[in-house]
């Protein structure tokens, strides 16, 4: 069973344009939405989180939109640059928990972004 | 930063062998975890650890068994590899803290079966 589900597959955006990745969720007890980014031969690295308890989150041109009453969010790369092209993957999580288990990740299927000149 | 190390980059065994995927970290976190990551499947976790000596299935531990000794050192293991357990190994590593911490990845070993 997919809990987290990402779209789309492959994404090619020009240079300059908006790059917008989706998930969603089934698992109402998620509570801590993580995205990673991926170059070729790398591991993954932690992007940028969010919280449901907040609606937007921007970090310079990378921002999460949460939609709780959906339960999905997104990702959107403002000014997508040539430097940006990775794959990415959208995660959640219960961070709150009190038994072990909230560091446990669920991951989309991932997205390859491909930004051309 | 954050530094955890996979001991082989490319890796190439046969049906049937035992196999060892080492991974080290160097920031003393108490958790550590192993993935695969296949085209189209995202990466899915095979099992984990929050102390040592101590482990948890993750969503596919069929085929699979881990170590940890020690803290800084977690190992996957495969008993009897299978051409089906051809695929891209992760491991990483997160702060035991309660509440969400970033966890941190190694480069991967891209491991073949033949």
């Amino acid at each position: 069973q997919q809990q987290v589900k990402q779209s789309p597959q492959s994404l090619i955006v020009q240079k300059g344009g908006i790059s917008i990745i989706n998930c969603a969720y089934e698992n109402t007890a998620f509570d801590y939405f993580p995205w990673y980014q991926q170059f070729p031969g790398k591991g993954p690295a932690l992007l940028i989180a969010i919280r449901p308890d907040v609606s937007e989150k921007k970090e310079g041109r990378f921002t999460i939109s949460f939609n709780k009453s959906a339960k999905q969010f997104s990702l959107h790369i403002m000014d997508s640059q040539p430097g940006d092209s990775a794959t990415y993957f959208c995660a959640a999580s219960v961070s709150l928990s009190t038994n072990f288990g909230n560091e446990k990740l669920t991951f989309g299927t991932g997205t390859r972004l491909t930004i051309i000149p | 930063d954050v530094k955890v190390t996979q001991s082989s980059r490319y890796l190439v065994k046969r049906t049937g062998e035992k196999v060892f995927l080492e991974c080290v970290q160097d920031m003393d976190h108490e958790n550590m975890f192993w993935y695969r990551q296949d085209p189209g499947l995202g990466l899915r976790l095979i099992y984990f650890s929050y102390d040592v000596k101590m482990k948890e299935k993750g969503d596919i531990p069929e085929g699979y068994s881990v170590s940890r000794e020690k803290k800084e050192r977690f190992s996957l293991i495969l008993e009897s590899a299978s051409t089906n357990q051809t695929s891209m190994y992760l491991c990483a590593s997160s702060l035991g803290t309660l509440g969400a911490q970033p966890q941190h990845f190694g480069d991967g070993t891209r491991l073949s079966i033949l």
